[in-house]
C-alpha cells in the first residue's frame, strides 16, 4: 500500500511554537499533498508538492518531500490557537491514480 | 460558491434499514469521490466517478454499497441493509479535472450511526 503514515499521531503545543508534522510512505508519487481537517468538517486542501520539488512554502507554512527516504514534513511556524485540527498527508503514485490518505495528525494549539 | 454539498449531515438508522447519502459536487467539477472515514481505517476510498462513470470501486466493501451519478450535479451512496460496522463518516469529494490526484474538494461529511 501507497498508504502515508503521518507522525506523531498527536502533537500538543504552545501558541507561538512552531509545529511539525511528518509523513512517511512506501511507493514511487507523483505528487504529496497535505490537507487540513477541522472537527466535524470536511478535509481542506492546504499545498501541494510533486515528486520534482524538495520545498514549498505557503504562508506559515512549509512543506518538504525527500523522495529518496520516501518522507515529507509540514511545518507551521508561530501556531495559533486557529490551527488546532487534524493534519493529513496524502499521495498518489505514477499514472492517474487517486490518493491515498494517512490517518493523521492530531494538532492542538493552547493559548 | 457553495462547496461541496453533502446530505444529510446527520443519520441514524437501525441495522437493517436502507441509507441513502447524497453528494452535489462543485459546479463544473467533473471527477467525484466517496470517502469513508473511521478511527480504526481512516479515510478509505470507496468510488470514483469521471464525467459521471464509475471508474473504479474496489474499495466498495460489500455488495450492500452501491453508488450511483446520474448526472453531473448529483450522486448518492446507498447501503442496502445498513450494519452497525456501516457506522462512519461519508465524504464526497469533486475535483475539476480527470487528473486524479489533483487536490479535492471535500464536502462536510454525512455521520452515519447504525444501531
Amino acid at each position: 500500500s501507497q498508504q502515508g503514515e503521518e507522525d506523531p499521531q498527536a502533537l500538543s503545543i504552545q501558541e507561538g511554537e512552531n509545529a511539525t508534522m511528518n509523513c512517511s510512505y512506501k511507493t514511487s508519487i507523483n505528487n504529496l499533498q497535505w490537507y487540513r481537517q477541522n472537527s466535524g468538517r470536511g478535509l481542506v486542501h492546504l499545498i501541494l508538492i510533486r515528486s520534482n520539488e524538495r520545498e514549498k512554502h505557503s504562508g506559515r507554512l512549509r512543506v518538504t518531500l525527500d523522495t529518496s527516504k520516501k518522507s515529507s514534513s509540514l511545518l507551521i511556524t508561530a501556531s495559533r490557537a486557529a490551527d488546532t485540527a487534524s493534519y493529513f498527508c496524502a499521495t498518489s503514485g505514477s499514472g492517474n491514480t487517486p490518493l491515498v490518505f494517512g490517518k493523521g495528525t492530531r494538532l492542538s494549539v493552547i493559548a | 460558491d457553495a462547496g461541496v454539498i453533502q446530505s444529510p449531515r446527520h443519520e441514524v438508522t437501525e441495522m437493517g434499514q436502507e441509507v441513502t447519502l447524497r453528494c452535489k459536487p462543485i459546479s463544473g467539477h467533473n471527477s467525484l469521490f466517496w470517502y469513508r472515514q473511521t478511527m480504526m481505517r481512516g479515510l478509505e476510498l470507496l468510488i470514483y466517478f469521471n464525467n459521471n462513470v464509475p471508474i473504479d470501486d474496489s474499495g466498495m466493501p460489500e455488495d450492500r454499497f452501491s453508488a450511483k451519478m446520474p448526472n453531473a450535479s448529483f450522486s448518492t451512496l446507498k447501503i442496502q441493509p445498513s450494519e452497525p460496522r456501516d457506522s462512519a463518516v461519508y465524504f464526497c469529494a469533486s475535483t475539476g479535472t480527470t487528473v486524479l490526484n489533483s487536490p479535492l474538494h471535500f464536502g462536510n461529511g454525512t455521520r452515519l450511526t447504525v444501531t
